[in-house]
């Protein structure tokens, strides 16, 4: 079964630091550009981060640059995203997700994982 | 305010034809392709258009994608009451570096 699996949210204070993690399994991960994608409670869906197939290519939202980084591991079959310096504004359900053939096709998506930044 | 900009709310009656507009600028839709997602409550989105029209697997033909210039649109045919749902626009923007999704639709099935 092809399934992506996230891991690592929860409730931290404006200033942490939050790693999220994303077990692929189902599909050949290597072959794939990988997707963070989130959602602010009640809010519409917002793309974070982008990472090409070897990691050498990464695309990041501008709110976010300098601040979070993604990665992965391909003998893990997984995608990360480390999350520094968080804010308030950073709130929501973050989700893994799969490029397709198409660059903003996201084909599989996880389940989802929450982030909440409050004092 | 997303630089994509879709209604945020669309009606229709069962059996009815309905569309969604999505409306972008030359740097995003008028120089890429569109996709579009369906979000169903409290689950994770579902790709259900790339490439401006084309369909995945097991999306269901009563669903259809369309671009003129800087402008997409989804419709659904054979409106049903499943299709209750957020709708979203999403496409890359060559001057944001990055992927732009619209506010999303919510469409109601009366």
């Amino acid at each position: 079964e092809v399934q992506l699996v996230e891991s690592g949210g929860g409730l931290v204070q404006p200033g942490g630091s939050l790693r999220l993690s994303c077990a692929a399994s189902g599909f050949t991960f290597s072959r794939y550009w990988m997707s963070w994608v989130r959602q602010a409670p009640g809010k519409g869906l917002e793309w974070v981060a982008s990472i090409k197939q070897d990691g050498s290519e990464k695309y990041y939202l501008d709110s976010v640059r300098g601040r979070f980084t993604i990665s992965r591991d391909n003998a893990k079959n997984s995608l990360y995203l480390q999350m520094n310096s968080l804010r308030v504004e950073d709130t929501a359900v973050y989700y893994c997700a799969t490029v397709g053939t198409v660059v903003a096709a996201f084909d599989i998506w996880g389940q989802g994982t929450m982030v909440t930044v409050s004092s | 305010q997303s630089v994509v900009t879709q209604p945020p709310s669309e009606s229709g009656t069962p059996g009815q034809r309905v569309t969604i507009s999505c409306s972008g600028s030359s740097s995003n839709i008028g120089s890429n392709t569109v996709n579009w997602y369906q979000q169903l409550p409290g689950t994770a989105p579902k790709l259900l258009i790339y490439s401006n029209n084309q369909r995945p697997s097991g999306v269901p033909d009563r669903f259809s994608g369309s671009k003129s210039g800087t402008s997409a649109s989804l419709a659904i045919s054979g409106l049903q009451s499943e299709d209750e749902a957020d709708y979203f626009c999403a496409v890359w923007d060559d001057s944001l570096n990055g992927v732009v999704f619209g506010g999303g639709t919510k469409l109601t099935v009366l």
